[in-house]
């Protein structure tokens, strides 16, 4: 069954360093997003990305986040200068927009630890 | 603003029972409502989905029933297993597919 993957599943590092979080949506899907979870709290939405932008930002996702679709498979989410605050699950998401379900796909996330 | 509500937070059965999950959200103007599962350090895997449209969804031992007019939905889980150990969270679109909303979550103990 087709799956979203994110890589890496754990990743550790220094406050102030950068940190791109590596996604690939199910093959055929046009809607992509990144989401996180403090430990702890709920899910949030931080990210959707389509035809190659931006569509929706939260007021988390600030001038230290970027996203990227360098390819046709992958799907990046980069932080430029981590925060203890930003140690968090991310998530990534899928979905079709072939049928109008709204069905969202998630990944296993990336941990993320800022020491 | 969209609020969700999942009570309860934690749920503890022994095995064989049913569970039933209530999550509730304060703007009934909904496309659909999705139940998700996540075990610890894990991700989230999508069970159901619902649409506005209709009054319930099911697979297999798991059944979701949405009532928009006053703004609840319910995740019914028949003859628990411990399996099903798990965080379940309930999550809606806000102003765009895709944006979600989630619950809290309520954390299910099934005991042998």
């Amino acid at each position: 069954e087709p799956e979203v993957t994110q890589t890496p599943s754990h990743q550790v590092t220094q406050m102030g360093q950068e940190v791109i979080l590596r996604c690939v949506p199910i093959s055929n899907h046009l809607y992509f997003y990144w989401y996180r979870q403090i430990l702890g709290q709920k899910v949030e939405f931080l990210v959707s990305f389509y035809n190659n932008e931006i569509s929706e930002k939260s007021e988390i996702f600030d001038d230290q986040f970027s996203v990227e679709r360098p390819d046709g498979s992958n799907f990046t989410l980069k932080i430029r200068s981590t925060k203890l605050e930003d140690s968090a699950m991310y998530f990534c998401a899928s979905m079709t927009g072939a049928t109008n379900t709204g069905e969202l796909f998630f990944g296993e996330g990336s941990r993320l630890t800022v020491l | 603003k969209q609020e969700v509500t999942q009570i309860p937070a934690a749920l503890s059965v022994p095995e064989g029972e049913n569970l039933v999950l209530n999550c509730s959200f304060t703007d009934s103007a909904i496309y659909n409502l999705q139940w998700f599962r996540q075990d610890p350090g894990k991700g989230l895997t999508s069970l159901l989905l619902i649409q506005s449209s209709q009054r319930e969804q099911t697979s297999g031992r798991l059944n979701a029933s949405l009532d928009k007019s006053s703004g609840r939905s319910t995740l019914y889980i028949a003859a628990s297993q411990p399996g099903d150990s798990a965080t379940y969270l309930c999550a809606v679109p806000t102003d765009s597919w895709g944006k979600l909303q989630f619950g809290a979550g309520t954390q299910v103990v099934v005991t042998p």
